[in-house]
């Protein structure tokens, strides 16, 4: 079956310009995940979703990060007046949401370079 | 809050070496425990994982044992190919709330014919 996929692959954008990335989890997924992977920080949370309920937020670095999910399922993540210490490769992951142990599967990432 | 501490690398072995990759935890309660590895130009794939102390976890010929006495999950392989040459992230999950994974900084694996 498909994984889980994102778009774009790579983004190069201008320093202050908006950028949206897209996530479309695995079919039947409940929770799905941001995380951001840099070379300063390794790898980091961002954002949780979980079905319906209000999404956890709390790794989000500032307030031009913003993500949203519709439908329970595709989720896009917003970076707003982008900086250079954004440039990051953006990780999608998703799970069932159920069960003892929330195997998260990832996507290919979206390389987001800000020049 | 947690925290996941793992050697630093490249680590540097021929075809046929034994591996060890060192993983240490900080957690609260009792969390989940996971290897992924990223392949060059792939994503990041989940490679075993136990769920409880003493668990261990299993695949490709690696091997990881879940010790809560030494806060530990190193990831051991008996025999690397050149086909294992990766990034090595360990990681855990809490076991409560969102579940979101906490993650080491990452061991490269380069395997020499």
């Amino acid at each position: 079956g498909a994984g889980v996929s994102q778009s774009p692959s790579n983004k190069v954008t201008e320093k202050g310009k908006d950028v949206e990335l897209r996530c479309d989890p695995i079919s039947g997924h409940t929770a799905l995940y941001w995380y951001r992977q840099s070379l300063g920080q390794g790898l980091e949370f961002l954002i949780y979703f979980q079905g319906n309920s209000a999404p956890d937020k709390s790794g989000l670095p500032s307030d031009r990060f913003s993500a949203e999910r519709t439908g329970g399922s595709v989720s896009t993540l917003t970076i707003q007046r982008t900086q250079q210490e954004d440039s990051a490769v953006y990780l999608c992951a998703s799970s069932t949401g159920t069960g003892n142990v929330h195997e998260q599967f990832f996507g290919p990432g979206t390389r987001l370079t800000v020049l | 809050g947690d925290s996941v501490t793992q050697m630093e690398g490249p680590v540097t072995l021929s075809e046929e070496a034994c591996l060890t990759i060192n993983c240490t935890y900080t957690a609260t309660g009792y969390p989940s425990l996971f290897w992924y590895v990223q392949y060059p130009g792939e994503g990041l794939q989940l490679l075993l994982k136990a769920t409880k102390a003493d668990d261990k976890g299993s695949n490709k010929g690696f091997e990881a044992t879940y010790r809560k006495e030494t806060t530990s999950f190193h990831l051991e392989k008996g025999s690397v190919q050149v086909s294992d040459s990766a990034v090595y992230f360990c990681a855990l999950s809490d076991n409560t709330g969102r579940r979101a994974l906490t993650f080491g900084s990452g061991t490269r694996l380069q395997v020499q014919p």
